[in-house]
């Protein structure tokens, strides 16, 4: 059974970097079937995707925050991480990471981490 | 970027009847790569459908998609208690990836 869980601090001071984790269990990052996403949603808001990691390490950011954020991969305890720079209050938001299926036919998003929230504030 | 509009903002409904979602894309999307989500309050998205029509593991066969190019419907016929919560559209044809505003679909 696949499951993600996501980690880090539930608060960040304005202008301080942002650093999460996702667990990931029941299927090994490292098979080129599949890749992994980060997602955020600012509470009460909608969907955004913040970038995606391949399983040859290689990464793809949404253009509107690509000069702050960097994702990776360990390997070797089957995690994901997103760091996030320069943090502000319009970075307040639930962070989700996903799983993508990379087949003949992409499937995006098939199972999710439940979640973690973030607030940025003083 | 490709920018996704859902109509309408609001569906209201009763138990029992059909819903009709609609998603139109900004720009065409060649492979059809548009997916639906469903999202309850406090959860994360749960997937529907994907390649515009094709229906996620364990999704039943009240929920359909359709369309191609810019235009794609979700279509939940029978609609129970529990369908009427929040759905997003989502292009994955083009990067950046983008969501739809969402529909909120209420008794």
């Amino acid at each position: 059974q696949v499951q993600l869980q996501e980690s880090g601090p539930g608060l960040v001071r304005p202008s301080e970097t942002l650093s999460l984790r996702c667990s990931v269990s029941g299927v090994s990052i490292s098979l080129s079937s599949y890749y992994w996403v980060w997602i955020r949603q600012p509470p009460g808001k909608g969907l955004e995707w913040i970038g995606s990691i391949y399983y040859s390490g290689r990464t793809s950011y949404n253009p509107s925050l690509e000069s702050r954020v960097t994702i990776s991969m360990d390997t070797s305890n089957n995690q994901l991480s997103l760091n996030l720079a320069s943090m502000t209050a319009a970075d307040t938001a639930v962070y989700h990471c996903a799983r993508v299926v990379d087949g003949y036919i992409l499937i995006p998003f098939d199972h999710w981490g439940r979640g973690t929230l973030v607030t940025v504030s003083s | 970027e490709i920018v996704l509009t859902q109509s309408p903002g609001t569906l209201s409904l009763s138990p029992g009847e059909r819903a009709t979602l609609s998603c139109r894309a900004s720009q065409s999307l060649p492979s059809n790569y548009l997916a639906w989500f469903q999202q309850r309050p406090g959860q994360a998205p749960r997937l529907l459908i994907y390649y515009a029509s094709r229906r996620a593991t364990g999704i039943p066969d009240r929920f359909s998609g359709s369309g191609s190019g810019t235009d794609f419907t979700l279509t939940i016929t029978r609609l129970e208690p529990e369908d009427f919560v929040v759905y997003y559209c989502q292009q994955y044809d083009s990067s950046p990836w983008t969501f739809g505003q969402g529909t909120k679909l209420e008794i």
